[in-house]
């Protein structure tokens, strides 16, 4: 079965507010965990990663945060803008092989 | 605009035919991914090839088959196609093998009908 899962489908948030996405994962041997970003008629980008040894990581914008006692993952977005649109997919990684295991999406709409 | 492309964006085909997807990594980049993405199944990771070997392997059916060639392109071949194969087949890659940041190409529509 799939361990990476997100809590909501769906998030609305007014432009300008702070948008978080939230994701719960059950593989405790995960190396990385990785955001995605799936724009319509895209292909998923790449957004953050954060190591399984780290609590917190901040990008341009974006804050990842990992809890790893009740295996959360969560993306926050500061300043949500109408191009911060998308599906948001949470993914983890382990071994060497890299291969990405995603999670099933949640879709941000940002009201303007 | 990730640098990778991938043909054909559409295709539509009927059961029990074969089909051939093919991509081109970024260049540079030395490894492929391929991803298949439906809405009951999610995006998930078929096989990876890292200098024209394959490195891992996914939820790839026996129906499907890929390789990647000298020049790195890379071709998804899926065989004996069902209704439910329908999806949207996503290339990825990256210049190590196993990385966890990948570049998604668009993306091949399949319909099969």
């Amino acid at each position: 079965g799939e361990s990476v899962g997100l809590h909501l489908p769906t998030l609305s948030v007014q432009e300008g507010d702070n948008s978080i996405i939230n994701c719960a994962y059950s593989n405790s041997a995960s190396d990385y965990f990785i955001w995605y970003k799936q724009e319509s008629g895209k292909g998923p980008q790449f957004i953050i990663d954060i190591r399984s040894n780290m609590d917190k990581r901040q990008g341009q914008r974006v804050t990842v945060l990992l809890n790893k006692t009740v295996k959360h993952l969560s993306l926050q977005i500061a300043a949500t803008q109408p191009g911060d649109s998308a599906v948001y997919f949470c993914a983890e990684t382990r071994g060497s092989q890299g291969n990405l295991i995603f999670g099933k999406g949640t879709k941000l709409s940002v009201k303007p | 605009d990730s640098g990778v492309t991938q043909t054909p964006k559409h295709l539509i085909t009927a059961t029990g035919q074969r089909v051939t997807l093919r991509c081109s990594p970024r260049s540079g980049d030395l490894s492929v991914y391929w991803y298949q993405q439906s809405l009951d199944q999610g995006l998930q990771f078929l096989i990876q090839y890292y200098n024209g070997e394959e490195r891992a392997k996914g939820n790839i059916l026996e129906r499907f088959s890929a390789q990647q060639f000298p020049d790195l392109h890379s071709e998804l071949n899926l065989s004996s196609l069902e209704l439910g194969d329908s999806a949207l087949y996503f290339c990825a890659s990256s210049w190590e093998p196993g990385a966890y940041e990948q570049y998604f190409g668009p993306g091949t529509r399949l319909t099969v009908t």
